[in-house]
């Protein structure tokens, strides 16, 4: 079965350091997410992406973020300036369809640790 | 604002007795439902969402809306149920589709 593959599984970085997140969705899947979950804390969406442009992002997702497809199998996530509480696990997500009802597929996850 | 509320971080019951994990939401509009199930040390899982009515692994979830809640439900449990298990909520324009998660309850099945 298809999954969602990400890389690294752990990467520890210091503070103001770029970092980026990798991921492959699933071959024929077209819509792309992005989710983190702060240790203790709740899932919390980031951002959606479809059609190589940002269709949805949260207030989380402010300028120190972005992403990218930069070819037909990669998705990127980019920090460009860690800070401590950007520390999390980030989990990249992937579906067929866009509607509310579709089944979103998760990747197994990358453990941030700003030191 | 939309909300997912799971009450219990900690659930214990023994093999055999029947589970119940909590959900209730928070949606003005039509809500699409879902459990996801997170197995020790690997990816959160779909287990089961409302609109399809299924039973996966003995797991069933009804949407009450007048109660606005979308409990999961097992009559008898087993060692293999132990997980993280977290109820959420689908909402967006279509394209911008969002999980909203619940805090998630970790279910333990004693021997």
């Amino acid at each position: 079965e298809p999954e969602v593959t990400q890389t690294p599984s752990h990467q520890v970085t210091q503070m103001g350091q770029e970092v980026i997140l990798r991921c492959v969705p699933i071959s024929n899947h077209l819509y792309f997410y992005w989710y983190r979950q702060i240790l203790g804390q709740k899932v919390e969406f980031l951002v959606s992406f479809y059609n190589n442009e940002i269709s949805e992002k949260s207030e989380i997702f402010d300028d120190q973020f972005s992403v990218e497809r930069p070819d037909g199998s990669n998705f990127t996530l980019k920090i460009r300036s860690t800070k401590l509480e950007d520390s999390a696990m980030y989990f990249c997500a992937s579906s067929r369809q866009g509607h509310s009802g579709n089944t979103i597929y998760f990747g197994e996850g990358s453990w941030l640790t700003v030191v | 604002a939309q909300r997912v509320t799971q009450p219990e971080k900690l659930l214990s019951v023994f093999k055999g007795a029947p589970v119940e994990l909590k959900c209730n939401y928070s949606y003005s509009g039509s809500p699409e439902l879902f459990w996801y199930v997170q197995y020790s040390r690997q990816r959160l899982q779909l287990l089961l969402r409302h609109i399809s009515r299924e039973s996966i692994k003995g797991f069933t979830a009804d949407l009450n809306k007048g109660e606005t809640s979308f409990h999961l439900k097992k009559p008898f449990a087993q060692e293999e149920d132990s997980a993280m298990y977290y109820c959420a909520l689908s909402w967006g324009v279509q394209g911008a589709q969002k999980l909203v998660f619940g805090q998630g309850t970790r279910l333990t099945i004693n021997p």
